[in-house]
């Protein structure tokens, strides 16, 4: 059975530094593109990266420069380094595995920006 | 980008009816890369239907899409209590981007 559990989520001041985790079982991180997803309080979805199996990557344009994707494929784990934090970046953040759309998903943890 | 607006914001209808959810995009997706989520309250998205007609695995045939260019469609044919739920769209086919949602509520 696939599983993705996210930690790491929290309340933390404007312009700090914060890190998520995801760790997966039931297949292997090495092998598998794998995303951050985050969603608002009462918002839509947004995409915020993407990390390809040989190591590339990928941001929106709204995290760009901030947050760092990064893999630890001998502990079939995911991260987001996400620093400079904003109150807009409030969210639970998904991890999810897929290229382009996301066919697992972990339950999310909450990030929240706010002093 | 590619905005994608979602219609209507909510879809009130009863078990056992036929729900139409509609999701435009600004532009063409390119090779109708096009996929529709479930969200239920406090749970993660679910995905549905990919490549704007494919159903997910497990997923039951009254869910179905359908559609190409900027026009999208997903259909329940038969609301099951288990169905209503927030429903997104999102395209795949330069960068991502997702719709903003429809709710089916329960009349």
């Amino acid at each position: 059975e696939v599983q993705l559990v996210e930690s790491g989520g929290g309340l933390i001041q404007p312009g700090g530094s914060l890190r998520l985790s995801c760790a997966v079982s039931g297949f292997t991180v090495s092998k598998n593109y794998m995303n951050w997803v985050r969603q608002a309080p009462g918002k839509g979805l947004e995409w915020v990266s993407l990390t390809y199996s040989d190591g590339i990557t990928y941001y929106a344009d709204s995290v760009k420069g901030r947050f760092t994707i990064s893999r630890d494929n001998s502990n079939d784990a995911v991260y987001l380094q996400m620093s400079s934090l904003r109150g807009e970046d409030t969210a639970v953040y998904y991890c999810a595995t897929g290229r382009r759309y996301f066919d697992y998903w972990g339950q999310g943890t909450l990030v929240t920006v706010s002093a | 980008e590619i905005v994608l607006t979602q219609s209507p914001g909510t879809l009130s209808l009863s078990p056992g009816e036929r729900a139409t959810l509609s999701c435009r995009a600004s532009q063409s997706v390119m090779s109708g890369f096009l996929a529709w989520y479930q969200q239920k309250p406090g749970q993660a998205p679910r995905l549905l239907i990919y490549g704007a007609s494919s159903r997910a695995t497990g997923i039951p045939d009254r869910f179905s899409g359908s559609g190409s260019g900027t026009d999208f469609t997903l259909t329940i044919s038969r609301l099951e209590p288990e169905d209503f739920a927030v429903y997104y769209c999102q395209q795949y086919g330069s960068s991502s981007t997702f719709g903003q949602g429809t709710k089916v509520e329960i009349k």
